[in-house]
């Protein structure tokens, strides 16, 4: 079984610059998760979504950062513009969902951004 | 607000040893998670504790949780250089409605000399 699928892996862009990241989830899990992880530190949950709807977006940063998961699998999270202080790495999660889900997350690789 | 704290967040032992790393959390849950993370990898998942009381043991790692404490324990017996990463561990608050996503601690930076 395949597991989460993100891409780019890494992005090197200069600060003002757009940038966006791709996720695929886990084939038939419906809950997806997007995580800001900084250098040292423990992942951070942005955004959740349950199918397309994003069901929990209170720690995105709605001013530059903007998500989206049209038809309900993969998705993708822009930054625009970008800021020295968006360097980080950007995980994707996946879960199955539902009330007979343990909760545990399946994570991606990462895309690591570098802003210049 | 859930947090989630771990201690310490840095570790150096020998191989042979044994160890214990502690998680705390602030608000009551009954699911904890513990994860690991290689450098420059992703995280794996290596526990998911879901009842007061749970134990589980995978080769020399055995994690347990405590939900009356708000405690869980990663215990490292005799180490190998292999088990050398960060590992992170994670709470859930479920609303019983699904997953609500996991809050993470700092990690435990573990290092394992020969």
């Amino acid at each position: 079984e395949a597991g989460v699928v993100q891409s780019p892996r890494y992005k090197i862009i200069e600060k003002k610059q757009p940038v966006a990241f791709w996720c695929n989830p886990i084939s038939g899990h419906n809950t997806l998760y997007w995580y800001l992880q900084n250098l040292g530190q423990g992942p951070e949950l942005l955004i959740r979504y349950e199918n397309e709807e994003a069901v929990d977006d209170s720690q995105l940063p709605k001013d530059r950062f903007s998500a989206e998961r049209l038809k309900g699998v993969d998705s993708t999270l822009k930054i625009q513009p970008a800021e020295l202080g968006d360097s980080a790495v950007y995980l994707c999660a996946s879960s199955p969902g539902g009330r007979s889900n343990t909760g545990e997350l399946f994570f991606g690789e990462g895309s690591r951004l570098t802003v210049l | 607000e859930l947090k989630v704290e771990q201690n310490p967040l840095f570790l150096s032992m020998q191989e042979g040893k044994n160890y214990t790393i502690y998680c705390n959390y602030s608000t009551t849950s009954d699911r904890l998670y513990w994860y690991r993370q290689d450098p420059g990898k992703s995280l794996e998942s290596l526990f998911v504790l879901l009842s007061n009381g749970a134990v589980k043991q995978e080769g020399r790692l055995m994690a347990s949780l405590d939900t009356k404490a708000r405690l869980s324990t990663l215990h490292i017996t005799a180490a190998v250089h292999d088990l050398s990463a960060t590992y992170f561990c994670a709470v859930d608050l479920y609303s019983g409605g699904g997953a609500d996503g996991l809050t993470f601690g700092k990690g435990t930076h573990l290092i394992i000399q020969p």
